[in-house]
């Protein structure tokens, strides 16, 4: 079961450079997220989607745009890195309905650094 | 959604209960506590989550205080492969928010031999 998919695991931007980090998820859930995650701390919301056509602001959304391109698909793309961009990022899934467990699944992870 | 408090860093011997606790003193009657885990910089993994009743699975035991304001992670019998940081995070169920969880510091719990 392939579950959350990040790619790319690893990249290496020069500042100013654009990228975008894809996420798939195969088990037909309706929300995505894409969290990040400094050293040493917590994981913070960049941007969400409840479901396939919306997409909102998380806690840090500043130099981030997102797409929610099908239900499996949900990007996220720096239009222009800076060093402060630096993180580790995170997708995650969950099913949505009226009752939910609340249980988010995760992917792997993708390792940026902005130099 | 509520904050909560937790140890920064916590010790258990193999094979021992792993006790982990968590304050939640401004938590509300709509809000569950829920509990997830970091190993290593892989992606978090849920454990478990409840509201007023005591929750079991096979991976944990949550014990919730009558009042709700604090509660406790149990790993019956830790693993080195339990190391790890232990987020206990609150939220109201329900809506559009639901995924929106915010993670603090968590705890660091070390398994040793």
């Amino acid at each position: 079961n392939a579950g959350v998919t990040q790619t790319p695991k690893f990249q290496v931007l020069k500042t100013g450079q654009s990228m975008t980090l894809q996420c798939a998820q195969d088990m037909n859930h309706n929300s995505m997220y894409w969290y990040r995650q400094d050293p040493g701390m917590g994981l913070r919301l960049i941007y969400y989607s409840a479901s396939e056509g919306t997409t909102d602001k998380g806690e840090v959304p500043n130099g981030y745009n997102v797409s929610r391109l099908n239900k499996r698909e949900f990007s996220l793309r720096l239009e222009s890195a800076a060093p402060s961009q630096t993180s580790v990022y995170f997708c995650a899934s969950s099913p949505m309905g009226h009752i939910n467990t609340g249980e988010l699944f995760f992917g792997e992870g993708s390792r940026l650094t902005v130099l | 959604d509520a904050k909560t408090t937790q140890p920064t860093s916590m010790d258990c011997a193999e094979g021992r209960a792993a006790n982990l606790p968590c304050n939640h003193s401004t938590i509300s009657g709509n809000e569950y506590v829920y509990w997830y885990r970091q190993i290593h910089s892989q992606g978090p993994q849920y454990i478990i989550h409840g509201l007023k009743n005591n929750e079991t699975n096979e991976m944990a035991s949550l014990i919730i205080t009558e009042d709700r304001k604090s509660s406790t992670l149990i790993l019956p019998h830790a693993t080195l492969r339990d190391t790890a940081v232990y987020y206990c995070i609150v939220r109201s169920a329900g809506g559009t928010s639901y995924g929106k969880l915010t993670f603090g510091q968590g705890t660091i719990l070390t398994v040793h031999p």
